[in-house]
């Protein structure tokens, strides 16, 4: 069964960091492109970022550029989200999704989240 | 605001069908073959209904079927159940933003 299941979510100050982590399971993680997507409170699904499978091209939304940086260990099973510089408006749950094919744009499979909160 | 237009809510009658549309722009649902749909029960993840317009991932239930035409996509849920009950987001690559969600859209069945 694929599982993805993300940690490192919790209670930051603004202009402070967090380290999101999303480990894999049930299927080999160096075989897919990766993604975080967020959600703010009540609000709708935001893509994030992306990452190929070497690691190799990465994409970011404007809203998170030059703050965040995505990357991975693909013999950990593991997807990465440093979060730098943290602004209120990075308060959201934050899923981590696995790329249903290769140089699609879907996610077949996403972890529960986990809930970043940015307030003073 | 979101990128893609979504209606904020529809709603259905058991066994009726519904249709949710989702209208961006020749940037992204007019210019490519990426639009995909998730539905998303409150508290819990999103989980792919759609992709690539129309291609239901197994598992998936054939009353949930994707279209398109122009700058529109379409997300048909026939012989609407309880159990559809949930919010939905349509998603597009674009070439300006990479990729794009819709605000949602509330289904309530009746």
């Amino acid at each position: 069964e694929v599982q993805l299941v993300e940690s490192g979510g919790g209670l930051v100050q603004p202009g402070g960091s967090l380290r999101l982590s999303c480990v894999a399971s049930g299927f080999t993680l160096s075989s897919y492109e990766m993604t975080w997507v967020r959600q703010a409170p009540g609000k709708g699904l935001k893509w994030v970022s992306y990452i190929n499978i070497s690691g190799s091209t990465i994409y970011y939304a404007d809203s998170v550029k030059g703050r965040f940086t995505i990357s991975r260990d693909n013999a950990k099973n593991s997807l990465y989200l440093q979060m730098n510089s943290l602004r209120a408006e990075d308060t959201a749950v934050y899923y981590c999704g696995r790329v249903g094919h290769s140089s699609s744009w879907y996610e077949d499979h996403w972890g529960q989240g986990t809930l970043v909160t940015v307030s003073s | 605001q979101s990128a893609l237009t979504q209606p904020a809510s529809v709603s259905g009658s058991p066994g009726q069908s519904i249709t949710i549309s989702c209208t961006g722009t020749s940037s992204d649902v007019g210019d490519y073959n990426y639009v995909s749909w998730y539905q998303q029960h409150p508290g819990k993840a999103p989980k792919l209904m759609i992709y690539d317009v129309s291609n239901r991932p197994s598992g998936v239930s054939n009353r949930f079927s994707g279209s398109k035409s122009g700058n529109t996509a379409s997300l048909t849920i026939s012989g609407l159940q309880a159990e559809d009950e949930a919010d939905y987001y349509c998603s597009s690559y674009s070439s300006t933003s990479r990729r794009v969600f819709g605000g949602g859209t509330k289904l309530t069945v009746l």
